[in-house]
Formats: structure tokens, sequence, C-alpha cells
């Protein structure tokens, strides 16, 4: 099975200020990758997922990036934080080519921007 | 497209009661259904899931859930819940066709009272 590692588990962030939160996964080769925003009260939102080294599919425009340079590195990064960025970042992974398979979550980060 | 409709944002409920929470889907094709769990400040972690055959399945921590093609319904149950199932619980479906996204209900807050 994967393990979904996510870092920092918390940042407080001035508005203006650049982000980039990293992902990195275990036990598996070719994961498909995907970065979720959780805001207080709600669902999951999709920003982005990758089924492999510099693919990137974005779900919806945004003040944010991603980026895969490598096979089990999955990285979200912003130039400017926005107050609206604010929320819980989640990063997920399932083996490769396995719909039917669940998604392993890592321990999220709480980003806030001040 | 795919939409999932949890039917209700927080369900109360006294320890050892039984507890229901609803899920409806809708989907052009078919899809895999998997509930997951969130405990405060973690990742989602997959409480059960259905693929295919007998449409009631078990999961961890004595849940289970009872898929319903006629009604696309796939709601989550437990006979006697303890004040440890308080979480919020997230349904979700990802269709068989080979796709990469899985789509989360907006999720349920299971709120357990002594």
């Amino acid at each position: 099975s994967q393990t979904i590692h996510q870092w920092p588990a918390t940042l407080v962030q001035p508005v203006g200020s650049p982000l980039s939160l990293e992902c990195t996964v275990e036990g598996t080769s070719n994961p498909n990758l995907y970065w979720y925003r959780q805001a207080a009260g709600r669902g999951l939102q999709l920003l982005f997922y990758s089924v492999g080294i510099g693919q990137i599919s974005s779900e919806v425009p945004q003040n944010l990036s991603a980026s895969r340079p490598q096979d089990r590195q999955f990285i979200l990064s912003s130039k400017k934080l926005l107050l609206s960025d604010s929320g819980f970042y989640l990063c997920a992974g399932t083996p490769p080519g396995q719909a039917a398979h669940e998604q392993y979550f890592g321990p999220g980060t709480r980003l806030t921007v001040t | 497209a795919q939409s999932v409709t949890q039917l209700d944002s927080q369900v109360p409920v006294f320890e050892e009661a039984p507890v229901e929470l609803r899920c409806n889907y809708s989907s052009s094709v078919s899809v895999y259904l998997f509930w997951y769990v969130q405990y405060p400040n973690q990742g989602l972690q997959l409480l059960l899931k259905y693929l295919s055959g007998s449409t009631l399945v078990k999961g961890i921590n004595g849940f289970e859930a009872e898929f319903n093609k006629s009604q696309t319904s796939f709601h989550l149950r437990k006979p006697s819940v303890h004040i440890s199932d308080t979480a919020e619980y997230f349904c979700a479906v990802t269709p068989n066709t080979g796709g990469f996204k899985t789509i989360f209900g907006a999720g349920t807050r299971l709120f357990v009272k002594a």
C-alpha cells in the first residue's frame, strides 16, 4: 500500500508571499497524484492531478500551480498568496491505472493566510 | 459527469444509538463507491468500498453500507455508535471507465453525544 507524506503540517503566511507545499509517496511507482483543498465546513475540491512526471491537469482556475518533478514528488505552489487560499490542503495518491482503488491521503497541511 | 449529494451536513446522535448517513449520486456511467472518514486535522481514511457483487458492504469499525442501484444511493450505517466515531464522513464515486478523478460529497459531520 501507499504512504503519503506532506509537509509542513501547518503554515501561516502573509498575503502576497510565495507558497510551496510538498507531497511525497512511498510504496508504489508511477502513482496518480492529487491535490485537494478543503475549506472550513466544505467538502474536498480537486485542484490538480497528475498521472506522471511533468503531467499536470488543473481542475479550477486559480492562484495556485502544481508540479511533478519526480515520480513520487508532487508540489503545490503559489507566487503570491491570497486570503482566499487559506484552507486544509490534502495530497492523495492511487496506484497507476486502477480506478477501482481507493485514494490514500496524506495528513494534510493547514494553511492560514493573514 | 458525476455528482455526489450527502443529504445531511450534520448528524447528532447519542452513544450506542444506530446511525445512518445518507449518500445519493448521479452518473451516466457505472461507478465505484467509497466512504471515507476524517478525524479532526487529519487526512481521509477508507471505511469501505463497493466495486461489484454483493450490494451490502462491510467496512472497518463496524460500519456497513448498501448499494441501491435503482435509487442511486449508498447509505452508510452503524447499529451502535461510540464517542470515538465522532468525525466527518465523505461519500465518493469514481467512474469505472478508466478515469482518474474521484468525486466527493460535501461531507456529513457525525457528532456522538454521551
